[in-house]
């Protein structure tokens, strides 16, 4: 079965500080990923999505970024974090190709930044 | 272009009520639809999903049904309970892209 992880679970930072955080899914080869951010009582913002090795597609310009070294590992990054970067970051997986697109969570990384 | 509209929350119920929570849709194509479930703290959890007009999806206890001629998937629950409190997400998915189009979410917020 697939299975999906993020890390780290949270996360404090201050402002200016870099930012990485990793996803990797298992079980499954060549799958579609996503990375979204969630504001305290808000809805989904997909930030970026990527269809294979190194091909990412941003969907909000930001100072945050997104890179794909391996099949199964995508990674979130930032220079320097904003105040505005706080919020709760979700990883999810689709299997490519699916005409329905359903995707798979991670458990998310809960980041702050001070 | 597409959307999914769902109604605003918080929704408050007593244990054991009946819930409705509404969802339509706009979308060219044929869209599957899906409700997602996150509870505190969590990711989002698919709860149920349906591919085509006129089929119901259901899970746990909870069911919608694809109305193409309303474009809605209203999830629906007839008695629910203090652990389905949680946020409530809509979302269509037409297959000309990797994406799918999210509603705001709904909370429902069940007391005891």
């Amino acid at each position: 079965s697939q299975t999906i992880h993020q890390w780290p679970a949270t996360l404090v930072q201050p402002v200016g500080s870099p930012l990485s955080l990793e996803c990797t899914v298992e079980g499954t080869s060549n799958p579609n990923l996503y990375w979204y951010r969630q504001a305290a009582g808000r809805g989904l913002q997909l930030l970026f999505y990527s269809v294979g090795i190194g091909q990412i597609s941003s969907e909000v310009p930001q100072n945050l970024s997104a890179s794909r070294p391996q099949d199964r590992q995508f990674i979130l990054s930032s220079k320097k974090l904003l105040l505005s970067d706080s919020g709760f970051y979700l990883c999810a997986w689709s299997q490519s190709p699916d005409r329905n697109n359903e995707q798979f969570f991670g458990p998310g990384t809960r980041l702050t930044v001070l | 272009g597409d959307s999914v509209t769902q109604m605003e929350g918080p929704v408050t119920l007593s244990e054991e009520a009946f819930l409705t929570i509404n969802c339509t849709y706009t979308a060219t194509g044929y869209p599957s639809l899906f409700w997602y479930v996150q509870y505190p703290g969590e990711g989002l959890q698919l709860l149920l999903k349906a591919t085509k007009a006129d089929d119901k999806g259901s899970n746990k206890g909870f069911e919608a049904t694809y109305r193409k001629e309303t474009t809605s998937f209203h999830l629906e629950k007839g008695s629910v309970q203090v652990s389905d409190s949680a946020v409530y997400f809509c979302a269509l998915s037409v297959s000309t892209n990797y994406q799918l189009i999210w509603g705001a979410g709904t909370k429902l917020i069940i007391k005891p």
